[in-house]
């Protein structure tokens, strides 16, 4: 198995611009998740989903962060407009049930300018 | 209070000795504890987890849980410079039992 796949290894864009960032999950896991790493805040929970459906949007800063599963192989992370402290790294993890192990993705690090 | 705290560190410890690495957690509902490791810049993967009151050993780590007191610990034993990486511990059983939160992470440097 590839493991959990992401895409952009690296993105920099400008202040104002859409971002799209992207996650293949590895076959057969049921959970989902997005979460967002920066010095200073450590390693943030944004949104999970349950077989496609998100469960805790909680953790999405605001209304300029959506995510979406239309289906088990595939999820995408869209923030518009973005914004310099957007800045992070963003992982995607996937587990093959409830509180079962996490793999993570090797995360996109994203630049604000 | 943050849900899940740890020492930021740097810890120091210097090879072949125990490392200890602690966390607590404010949710007492909280069912399944995790250690990752992560190196630097790279993503995060699991070395133990628990679920029960007591120690869980895996080779040279031991995971060790007080629900009571809210407090979970890792110990490395015969540290080696590979193990110089951060620390995240992680909690679930918040609100729901998938919901998984990480602390802050502690930096453990091992010195030969």
């Amino acid at each position: 198995d590839a493991g959990v796949i992401q895409s952009p290894r690296h993105e920099v864009t400008e202040m104002g611009q859409e971002v799209t960032l992207r996650c293949k999950p590895i076959s057969g896991h049921d959970y989902l998740f997005w979460y967002r790493q920066t010095m200073m805040r450590g390693l943030e929970l944004l949104i999970y989903f349950n077989n496609n459906v998100p469960i805790d949007d909680s953790g999405m800063p605001e209304d300029r962060f959506s995510a979406k599963m239309p289906n088990a192989s595939f999820s995408t992370l869209k923030i518009q407009p973005s914004e310099p402290r957007d800045s992070a790294v963003y992982f995607c993890a996937s587990s093959l049930a409830e509180n079962e192990k996490l793999f993570f993705g090797s995360g996109t690090q994203l630049s604000v300018l | 209070q943050k849900e899940v705290e740890q020492n930021s560190g740097p810890l120091s410890v210097p090879e072949g000795a125990i490392a200890s690495l602690n966390c607590t957690y404010s949710d007492r509902g909280s069912q399944s504890f995790f250690w990752y490791r992560q190196y630097s810049g790279k993503s995060p993967e699991l070395i133990m987890f628990i679920y029960s009151n007591g120690d869980k050993e895996d080779g040279r780590f031991t995971a060790q849980l007080n629900k009571a007191s809210q407090y979970v610990s890792l110990l490395i034993r015969d540290s080696q410079p590979s193990d110089s990486a951060t620390y995240l511990c992680a909690v679930s059983g918040y609100s729901s039992a998938s919901k998984i939160i990480f602390g802050s992470g502690t930096r453990l440097s091992i010195r030969p």
